[in-house]
């Protein structure tokens, strides 16, 4: 079972375009990362979230977490290829699973950015 | 400083041979991991180490194995290739004491032919 839920799995759009990726679940999470990865390469963190509500700026990458801490978005504004890749968000297991130190990914949301 | 490095970049194998993808970090970080990423996937946990001298199985260990004698190197060990074990293999590490983030190497891709 999939703890972290990524939408949509699959996103194109033009340059310029504005867009919202959603990473949601049902568990509580005391923190959720967002990675970036590009074709060939390793997985980059982008941002951690923390407190409920909230939202951090990178550039023009828009992230949020939920008030529950159950769910995140990430909005990008006037999108370029450059943002092109695979966005990945992930969380640290809940403590009383005894996975002190593991994290679970979700699946991903795959963007193409066309000039 | 050069993060997480991993050797080979590329590898091919037969059926049955073994092999050993290597990673190391330079960062002081106590907490390792292996992933493995299929076409189009997430990344699944193979084994995970939060010192030296302690390693314990992700969600996918089967037909692997790992040590962790030393803070740097946390090697992962294919016995027996199967082609089920094609995929892209990615080494991280993480700061661990209450940090997540997760910092990748640049991955090794495996094929079993």
């Amino acid at each position: 079972t999939q703890l972290l839920e990524q939408s949509p799995q699959f996103l194109s759009i033009q340059e310029g375009e504005n867009l919202t990726v959603y990473c949601n679940s049902s568990s509580v999470f005391s923190s959720l990362q967002w990675y970036r990865q590009e074709p060939g390469e390793g997985p980059v963190l982008l941002v951690t979230v923390v407190t409920g509500g909230e939202v951090k700026k990178l550039k023009r990458l828009t992230f949020q977490f939920g008030d529950a801490r159950k769910d995140s978005s990430l909005h990008i504004t006037a999108a370029q290829p450059g943002d092109t890749g695979l966005y990945l968000c992930a969380g640290p297991l809940p403590r009383y699973n005894t996975n002190a130190g593991k994290s679970t990914f979700g699946d991903g949301t795959t963007l193409t950015v066309k000039p | 400083n050069a993060g997480v490095t991993q050797t080979p970049k590329f590898r091919i194998l037969k059926i049955g041979q073994s092999m050993t993808l290597q990673c190391a970090q330079d960062m002081n970080h106590n907490y390792m991991y292996w992933y493995r990423q299929d076409p189009g996937m997430g990344l699944k946990l193979i084994y995970y180490s939060v010192g030296a001298g302690i390693t314990d199985k992700g969600e996918v260990p089967n037909g692997y194995n790992v040590s962790r004698s030393t803070t740097e190197d946390f090697p992962l060990r294919l016995e027996l290739a199967a082609p089920s074990q094609t995929s892209v293999y990615f080494c991280a590490s993480s700061p661990g004491q209450g940090s997540y983030e997760q910092y990748f190497g640049p991955g090794t891709r495996l094929t079993v032919t």
